[in-house]
């Protein structure tokens, strides 16, 4: 079952906006985190928020977590070509242990 | 080099036959998972381990096979009863327990002709 869910499915900005992609889940989570995906690869780790928390940094990147209303946002300031991407959020159910849910992901194509 | 490998890259599979792909990781994870994703479609997962000769299901497993006899080794068997097989699947591996992230493989893209 598909816990999370991604808005929007596909985001096309200009370089150096911002881009915006949000994750709505359906459980009470241990933890969400967001992964890239560059196109025919694998996946790659961007950062995790814990259930207790409500913002998190990592470069240019910043995360909220709104557990009242299950939800997420990813923010990505001053875009660059090279983020652009699939954007998938997963998270960590309570009773589930390690195992993540992954939503269906945003393509953001950040246009030079 | 501290990673996860899978092969190969590219797979083609006669439909009736039954292929295995490899996935292989150095990190020390006992935590180990087999992904499905169809073009443009998020994650969907296949089966995971959490410890050497234990193994669940996943949301798909019909079709599928694994087994974990060595830590660092997790290979999936995608059998005849695989209706749909054509797909790009992802290995990953993991800490286990919450908060962990998983690392994951480059994929095998498998095509049924």
């Amino acid at each position: 079952s598909q816990q999370g869910e991604e808005d929007p499915q596909a985001l096309s900005i200009q370089e150096g906006e911002n881009a915006t992609m949000n994750c709505s889940y359906k459980t009470s989570i241990n933890n969400l985190q967001w992964y890239r995906q560059n196109s025919g690869r694998g996946l790659v780790h961007l950062i995790l928020i814990r259930s207790n928390e409500r913002e998190k940094h990592s470069g240019r990147l910043r995360v909220t977590l709104d557990t009242s209303k299950k939800s997420s946002s990813l923010l990505i300031t001053a875009s660059r070509a090279a983020d652009t991407a699939s954007y998938f959020c997963a998270t960590d159910a309570e009773t589930s242990g390690s195992r993540l849910t992954f939503g269906e992901g945003t393509q953001l194509t950040v246009n030079p | 080099d501290g990673g996860i490998t899978q092969s190969p890259k590219y797979l083609f599979r006669k439909e009736g036959q039954n292929v295995t792909l490899s996935c292989e990781q150095n990190l020390n994870h006992d935590a180990m998972y087999w992904y499905r994703q169809d073009p443009g479609q998020g994650l969907r997962l296949i089966y995971y381990s959490q410890i050497v000769n234990d193994f669940q299901k996943g949301d798909i497993a019909e079709g599928y096979s694994v087994s974990r006899e060595k830590k660092e080794s997790f290979p999936l068997t995608v059998t005849s009863a695989q209706k749909n097989p054509t797909a790009f699947y992802l290995c990953a591996s993991s800490l286990t327990g919450a908060y962990n992230e998983q690392f994951f493989g480059p994929g095998t893209r498998l095509t049924v002709l």
